[in-house]
């Protein structure tokens, strides 16, 4: 069963502005993981969060964590055409090298 | 490093025919991930293994789906015999082991059983 469910399903932006992207999930985790898939293509890893953090940073990706409210955020500012691509939220119940859950995802579309 | 690697990377096959997938994962990695997606219920885990032992294989549908990793650099995932529903991209991943948990994907195999 999926663990994560992100939101919303689709979204669709013009270059330049921020993309938010939310994902709850069900259980208790050790980590949530970000991951993007551009059409007809293997995933690849963005960022990660661990349970005792709240907010992380990567270039022009923001996550944030809330444990409390199981969920997630994904933001991208200064959206370009390349972000175009669908994005999954995935969470790992413990430590170590366990499989992760993933959602359904966000289908984003960035129009230049 | 080449990446996760599958092959083939798209198989057209019809019912009851025999499917093989084939993974090499990156050089070092302990741990090899098959994953199949759907567009009705996403990503799924089928089975992983830790150096070549397989440890969780609940996710695999059926008695029809088998998995083996006779080395530290190649697995096959077999459909015999395959039906309609079986058509899906499935995905390989791999990951060092230790602290990185970050999966490596590969680029996938579409499946599409007739």
């Amino acid at each position: 069963s999926q663990q994560g469910e992100e939101d919303p399903q689709a979204l669709s932006i013009q270059e330049g502005e921020n993309a938010t992207m939310n994902c709850s999930y069900k259980t208790s985790i050790n980590n949530l993981q970000w991951y993007r898939q551009n059409s007809g293509r293997g995933l690849v890893h963005l960022i990660l969060i661990r349970s005792n953090e709240r907010e992380k940073h990567s270039g022009r990706l923001r996550v944030t964590l809330d444990t409390s409210k199981k969920s997630s955020s994904l933001l991208i500012t200064a959206s370009r055409a390349a972000d175009t691509a669908s994005y999954f939220c995935a969470t790992a119940a413990q430590s170590g090298n366990t499989p992760l859950v993933f959602g359904k995802g966000t289908r984003l579309s960035v129009i230049a | 490093d080449a990446g996760v690697i599958q092959s083939p990377r798209h198989e057209v096959t019809e019912m009851g025919q025999e499917v093989t997938l084939r993974c090499k994962p990156i050089s070092g990695h302990d741990y090899l991930f098959w994953y199949r997606q759907t567009m009705m219920r996403g990503l799924e885990l089928l089975i992983y293994f830790n150096n070549n032992v397989p440890i969780d294989d609940s996710g695999m549908p059926e008695d029809r789906f088998s998995a083996k990793m006779p080395n530290a650099s190649f697995s096959t995932l077999k459909i015999q015999p395959s039906e309609p529903r079986d058509s899906a991209v499935y995905f390989c991943a791999s990951t060092p082991g230790g602290r990185e948990e970050t999966q490596y994907f590969g680029p996938g195999t579409r499946l599409l059983v007739l």
